[in-house]
């Protein structure tokens, strides 16, 4: 079966230090990952997306990411946090080819002063 | 380029009633997917829509059904209202070619509140 596993609910830094939000993933084929950030009341907005091309991926506002086959991981990282980032941050896997989309239970990141 | 839009923003039914959300997919996509995020929660896949027929179901009761039309807009309906029916709808709109499903891109949402 096809999961993700966000592995803190919640992630509080202080604005300009580094940003670690970690991420497992369970699949039986060579998924397709993917964060999705989401502002209070917004919809979801894609920040990057892996698809076996290079391991690490570079996304929107400063974010990457970088899948590791072998700890089945696919931590998102950013060198230096603003205010603007504070937001839910999920973690997706695509199974295959399908339309499906498989979501962790989100991380809440808080950016303080 | 237009993105997609979901309506209503926000709707209030009650216990029993049936509901109609609708969503209008970004410009050159063919496949729509609908989602429900209960609070707290990640999204949860409902179904999906490619060439006007449902292309995969998530773990939903009959109840929860859907449309798509020649123009690729999309329409959720749920009967019977039951009160953990209460979440964020979302609709994500992607391209599905030879190679399969494209990046799906988020609509805002519609909040229903079930009382």
């Amino acid at each position: 079966a096809q999961s993700v596993t966000q592995l803190d609910s919640h992630v509080s830094v202080s604005e300009g230090t580094p940003v670690l939000l970690r991420c497992n993933y369970s699949s039986s084929y060579s998924p397709s990952l993917f964060w999705y950030v989401q502002h209070p009341n917004k919809g979801l907005q894609l920040l990057l997306k892996y698809t076996s091309a290079a391991t690490l991926v570079k996304g929107i506002n400063g974010f990457e990411a970088e899948f590791k086959k072998s700890e089945t991981s696919f931590h998102l990282t950013k060198p230096s946090a603003h205010m603007s980032d504070a937001a839910e941050y999920f973690c997706v896997v695509r199974p295959n080819q399908g339309g499906k989309l498989i979501f962790g239970q989100g991380t809440e990141l808080s950016v303080k002063p | 380029e237009t993105g997609v839009t979901q309506s209503p923003t926000h709707l209030i039914k009650t216990r029993g009633q049936q509901v109609t959300l609708r969503c209008s997919s970004q410009s050159g996509h063919n496949t729509v997917s609908w989602y429900q995020q209960a609070l707290g929660q990640g999204p949860q896949f409902i179904f999906q829509y490619y060439r006007e027929e449902e292309n995969g179901r998530g773990n939903f009761p009959p109840r929860f059904s859907g449309l798509q039309f020649p123009n690729y807009s999309s329409e959720l309906n749920v009967n019977a209202l039951e009160l953990d029916d209460s979440a964020l709808y979302l609709c994500a709109s992607s391209k599905t070619g030879v190679q399969g499903t494209d990046t799906q891109y988020f609509g805002p949402g519609t909040r229903l509140t079930v009382l």
